[in-house]
């Protein structure tokens, strides 16, 4: 069964600090991994796209890492502000004629002053 | 360049009603996604068009159907509704189907309640 498990399932941190959110998958035929930040009320906002053969990909403050053999990946996010307050969510796309995106819970991340 | 817009934003119903949401797709895109997304989940695939024709099918029953224009743009009908459709419907659009490696582009939802 494809799925994809994202922990912790929330997360409070200190603004200026970092910190890592977690995600194991189970897609196959793999595609590529992805990384959405949702904010509250919003639509998610893509962050990352990784296929198998790339195992690091950043956005500004945003790293994402991708480990295709433990089915993997990580979303680091550096200096944090109060705007990453939000929901990030991993997503994982089953390969075929037209992908399908199996999404994460995700994680929701709270930055306080 | 105007994004994903969905409308409308919010609507109430009430059990067994039917209702039907709007996408436009971000220009240049040819392809919408649906999700449905209950509070606290994160987004469940209902189906995708391309090129006028559903594509993909998630594990949603026929009471969800939906529709691509030829301009792209979309709509979902949901029949006979039941409290368990109250959600956040979100669209995508993309570019060229799902089987791409582009990203797809999100709506701010419509916020459905079922009374």
């Amino acid at each position: 069964k494809n799925q994809v498990e994202q922990s912790p399932q929330s997360l409070i941190i200190l603004e200026g600090k970092n910190c890592t959110l977690q995600c194991n998958y189970t897609v196959s035929p793999f595609s590529n991994l992805r990384w959405y930040k949702q904010d509250t009320g919003r639509g998610p906002v893509s962050l990352t796209i990784m296929t198998f053969s790339e195992n690091t990909k950043s956005n500004g403050r945003y790293t994402a890492t991708l480990d295709a053999d433990t089915k993997q990946s990580s979303l680091h996010i550096t200096a944090s502000q109060l705007s990453d307050s939000a929901s990030y969510i991993c997503v994982g796309s089953v390969s075929g004629g037209y992908n399908k995106l199996i999404f994460g819970a995700g994680t929701r991340l709270a930055v306080h002053p | 360049d105007a994004g994903v817009t969905q409308s409308p934003t919010h609507l109430i119903k009430t059990r067994g009603q039917q209702v039907t949401l709007r996408c436009s797709p971000k220009s240049g895109h040819d392809t919408v996604s649906w999700y449905q997304q209950a509070l606290g989940q994160g987004p469940q695939f209902i189906f995708q068009y391309y090129e006028e024709e559903e594509r993909q099918r998630g594990n949603f029953p026929d009471r969800f159907s939906g529709h691509q224009f030829p301009n792209y743009s979309s709509e979902l009908n949901v029949n006979a509704l039941l409290l368990g459709d109250s959600a956040l419907y979100l669209c995508a659009s993309s570019l060229g189907g799902l089987g791409s490696n582009q990203p797809q582009h999100f709506g701010d939802g419509t916020r459905l309640s079922i009374l």
